[in-house]
């Protein structure tokens, strides 16, 4: 079964306190992995796709890498606008639609 | 680019009344769009996977007459929750994708009372 894990639950980070998010993933057949962040009360917000093992992507503080099992959302020296959930879904190949499976998110809190 | 929008952004209503909630891609068109279910503290649970010009594909569990979806043109999906009684009251989102990616809407919260 296709699953996706995100760990931690819940992360607080000072200011500055660089730190990684762990997705960890099983599918049959990687189409594509995804990051989002999502602010409460809003949808979620398109960060990165990854499609294959030693792919890495940058924007601004963040940074995605995946390898076959797992990927990581890698945040430097964060600010408190970085707080948010920060979801990863993947798509497995099996699907001709699109269709995401998402993780359960993990809850980041910068305090200043 | 890859905007998404959703209308309206917040409705309540009486239980046993129809809500209808649109989601549009404003920049793109999409064949593809999805709408999804989020409750608190929660990831995004997939209602069903809306094509253009055919027959929504449901996930197991969604009741497919108690949520009417049409995906009449390349830019505009609709969701109708018919007869909403309490426990439909939920954040639901929209997505429509554009190059394999899903791009999200803003999402409606529904409070049925």
């Amino acid at each position: 079964e296709d699953q996706v894990t995100q760990s931690p639950e819940a992360l607080r980070l000072q200011e500055g306190e660089s730190s990684s998010l762990n997705c960890s993933y099983t599918v049959s057949g990687l189409r594509g992995l995804f990051w989002y962040r999502q602010d409460p009360g809003k949808g979620p917000e398109f960060l990165f796709t990854l499609y294959s093992a030693g792919e890495e992507k940058e924007k601004e503080r963040l940074k995605a890498t995946l390898t076959k099992k797992e990927s990581f959302l890698h945040i430097t020296a964060p600010k408190p606008e970085d707080s948010a959930t920060y979801l990863c879904a993947v798509q497995a190949g099996s699907s001709n639609t699109g269709k995401l499976i998402f993780g359960q998110g993990t809850t980041l809190q910068v305090k200043p | 680019g890859a905007v998404v929008s959703q209308h309206p952004s917040w409705v309540i209503c009486k239980s046993g009344t129809s809500v209808k909630i649109e989601c549009r891609s404003l920049d793109f068109q999409a064949t593809t769009m999805f709408w999804y279910r989020q409750f608190p503290k929660q990831s995004l649970m997939l209602m069903a996977t809306s094509n253009e010009g055919s027959k929504a594909t449901y996930e197991q569990g969604v009741e497919k007459d108690k949520f009417l979806i049409n995906h009449a043109s390349l830019t505009l999906s609709t969701l109708t929750v018919t007869s909403a009684h309490p426990e439909d009251s939920s954040f639901y989102i929209c997505s429509a994708t554009l190059g394999g990616t899903q791009y999200f809407g803003p999402g409606t919260r529904l409070l049925v009372l």
